[in-house]
């Protein structure tokens, strides 16, 4: 089936610094997505990329999808101890287009 | 425009106990979708309806846990007997568009002792 890994697990930097999170996908996706889930809350959608080598920005996040649509990146430059979460990529595929998420990277943030 | 709402928010029973919990999508949204997180872990896939219909259970854990969506609007998960790994956080999320956009409901806290 389809299997959705990120890494890191965990990242924790200073304020300022920037951050990078990776997503693989053991199959071809139509889509990928992302989202954030704040500490005791429940995922937000962030953004959508459908195309090939797609690059899409909001303000300091830089979403990136792979060629083979089958990785992904999030880069979050400049950090703020606002951006504290946990990110999670998801990966649209399937017959069922089913939304399967990744295993999520943790970032703190600290000032 | 009211967002996924879940009831309840959190539940504590005892093993082999039964528990129902409920989720109402955004209204029009015809798919919805149930994902468990256990123990801050990766959310995983249970099942995801088209409608009153199941698309997709694959990822259903066994025959303990049973949803519904009669009607097509609101939809339940059932878990009996409850058993201690059933604990985590379920959510529920709906979609207007099928593969698109998720909107998650606050969640369903499950502590089973």
């Amino acid at each position: 089936g389809q299997q959705v890994m990120q890494i890191p697990q965990y990242q924790h930097v200073q304020e300022g610094e920037d951050f990078t999170t990776y997503c693989n996908s053991s199959t071809t996706l139509s889509n990928i997505q992302w989202y954030k889930q704040r500490p005791g809350g429940h995922p937000v959608f962030l953004i959508q990329l459908v195309k090939s080598g797609e690059v899409k920005k909001q303000k300091r996040l830089t979403f990136q999808f792979g060629e083979a649509k089958k990785n992904s990146s999030l880069h979050i430059t400049a950090t703020q101890t606002t951006d504290v979460g946990t990110y999670f990529c998801a990966g649209v595929g399937g017959g069922y287009q089913k939304v399967t998420f990744g295993t999520g990277t943790k970032l703190q943030v600290i000032p | 425009e009211a967002g996924v709402t879940q009831f309840p928010s959190h539940s504590v029973i005892e093993k082999g106990q039964t528990v129902t919990l409920r989720c109402d999508p955004i209204s029009g949204h015809d798919n919805l979708y149930w994902y468990r997180r256990v123990m801050g872990k990766e959310i995983k896939f249970l099942l995801h309806f088209v409608k009153e219909s199941k698309q997709d259970e694959s990822g259903m854990p066994n025959n303990r846990f049973l949803a519904e969506r009669t009607g097509g609007t609101y939809s339940t998960l059932k878990v009996q007997p409850a058993e201690l790994e059933d604990s985590g956080v379920y959510f529920c999320a709906s979609s207007q568009v099928f593969g698109g956009e998720l909107f998650f409901g606050e969640g369903s806290r499950l502590t089973v002792l």
